[in-house]
């Protein structure tokens, strides 16, 4: 599976989007984007997945650039209860059970 | 509601001894996985089960074992051998393309 590449933490103030850098240089065609949160001491939450296209739902959108190797997770409008850390993970679409969680990215919503 | 739980929350063992962490799943999903968590780190699988009476080595099996005789049920032993056992371990199951984890389990060994 590729590698992922995140900063290990971001500030963001609430009420603003937050925006969750990415780069997985290294991704095949048939290798899925995943994200995922942990806020402290619980289990991680399943934010969003997609392939190729943009994606969206209620809680987040993903963006992946055109050549795949980068993306962008973004929370429209940031609470303080979505302070976490962020996991950037890629994944083959057939590999159920390789999920890597990296160091993540500690996102700290501020008022 | 459906879901995973993990218990106790919290658990202290003396060095040597064997401890088994509790999990239980009510979400009929076929497979099942552990991770453990070190500080400051991410996620590291141990063991996993596709279907019950199966279950495959992960990343770091050494010192762990599991058994998968229902399918609701995938305990994790901490054995002796392992040489660091505290931690945080987490435990997820899957259906389709997505984990539901636990709210893990600390474990500390004193």
């Amino acid at each position: 599976d590729a590698k992922t590449t995140q900063p290990p933490s971001m500030d963001c103030a609430e009420g603003r989007a937050a925006n969750l850098p990415c780069n997985h240089s290294t991704i095949s065609g048939n290798e899925y984007v995943y994200w995922y949160r942990q806020i402290h001491s619980q289990g991680p939450q399943y934010i969003i997945h997609g392939l190729k296209n943009n994606e969206t739902n209620e809680m987040a959108s993903l963006i992946i650039t055109e050549d795949r190797k980068s993306s962008t997770l973004i929370l429209p409008h940031a609470t303080l209860r979505d302070t976490a850390v962020y996991y950037c993970i890629v994944r083959l679409f057939y590999n159920f059970n390789k999920f890597y969680f990296g160091s993540g990215t500690k996102l700290n919503v501020k008022p | 509601d459906g879901g995973i739980t993990q218990s106790p929350k919290y658990l202290f063992r003396k060095e040597g001894q064997n401890v088994t962490l509790s999990c239980e799943q009510n979400l009929n999903h076929d497979a099942m996985y552990w991770y453990r968590q070190d500080p400051g780190q991410g996620l590291r699988l141990i063991y996993y089960s596709q279907i019950v009476n199966d279950f495959q080595k992960g990343d770091i099996a050494e010192g762990y074992s599991v058994s998968r005789e229902k399918k609701e049920s995938f305990p994790l032993t901490v054995t002796s051998a392992q040489k660091n056992p505290t931690a945080f371990y987490l435990c997820a199951s899957r259906a389709g393309q997505n984990l539901t984890f636990g709210s893990g389990t600390r474990l500390t060994v004193v």
